[in-house]
């Protein structure tokens, strides 16, 4: 089982560029999400979404935009890259929200460097 | 949302039993507690979970204070390979709150 896969691992940005983080989850959960991790620090939730169709925004969504592709992907996009975004990108999925066990699974994370 | 607290930093020798505390005094009776751990380099995973009764598993166990405003978990003869930071969280089991983490305890083993 694969799990959780992200793409890409590394990707260094100027200021100003776009770019899309790639999530995949082969577990047929309902919910996916976007974190990130800052040195140091613990993880911070951008983005997530309880079933394909829809989204929500976390405690730090600004300059950034998500899509539920279908059940399995769930991408996050910079849309102009900004340094204060370099950070450590973690994808995760679990079973629909409203049960007690809700496990996330996460993936390797996706290193962002934004000069 | 109910907030935890944890210690910044623990230490412990290899091969002894390692407790982590979790204060959480404004948990609400819907609320699960739950425990990740974040390897060097990696991801989070997933160690356990509980509501009101002791838990264990293969790779933990979880003692829940009566009142539910604490817990501990607990490493029953910890390895180099728990080194981490433990993240302690409480998930509310009503619509679609997702997890939301704090900054967790390191872990340090020593050999």
């Amino acid at each position: 089982n694969a799990g959780v896969t992200q793409t890409p691992k590394f990707q260094v940005l100027k200021t100003g560029q776009s770019m899309t983080l790639q999530c995949a989850q082969d577990m047929n959960h309902n919910s996916m999400y976007w974190y990130r991790q800052d040195p140091g620090m613990g993880l911070r939730l951008i983005y997530y979404s309880a079933s394909e169709g829809t989204t929500d925004k976390g405690e730090v969504p600004n300059g950034y935009n998500v899509s539920r592709l279908n059940k399995r992907e769930f991408s996050l996009r910079l849309e102009s890259a900004a340094p204060s975004q370099t950070s450590v990108y973690f994808c995760a999925s679990s079973e629909t929200s409203g049960t007690g066990a809700n496990v996330l699974t996460f993936g390797a994370g996706s290193r962002l460097t934004v000069l | 949302d109910a907030k935890t607290t944890q210690p910044n930093s623990m230490e412990s020798n290899e091969e002894e039993p390692v407790h982590l505390p979790c204060n959480h005094s404004t948990i609400s009776g819907t609320d699960y507690i739950h425990w990740y751990r974040q390897l060097p380099s990696q991801g989070p995973e997933y160690v356990i979970h509980g509501l009101t009764s002791n838990v264990n598993n293969r790779m933990a166990s979880l003692a829940i204070a009566e009142d539910r405003k604490s817990s501990t978990l607990i490493l029953h003869r910890a390895t180099l390979r728990d080194a981490a930071v433990y993240y302690c969280i409480l998930f509310r089991n009503s619509g679609n709150t997702p997890l939301v983490f704090g900054k967790g305890t390191r872990l340090s083993v020593i050999a």
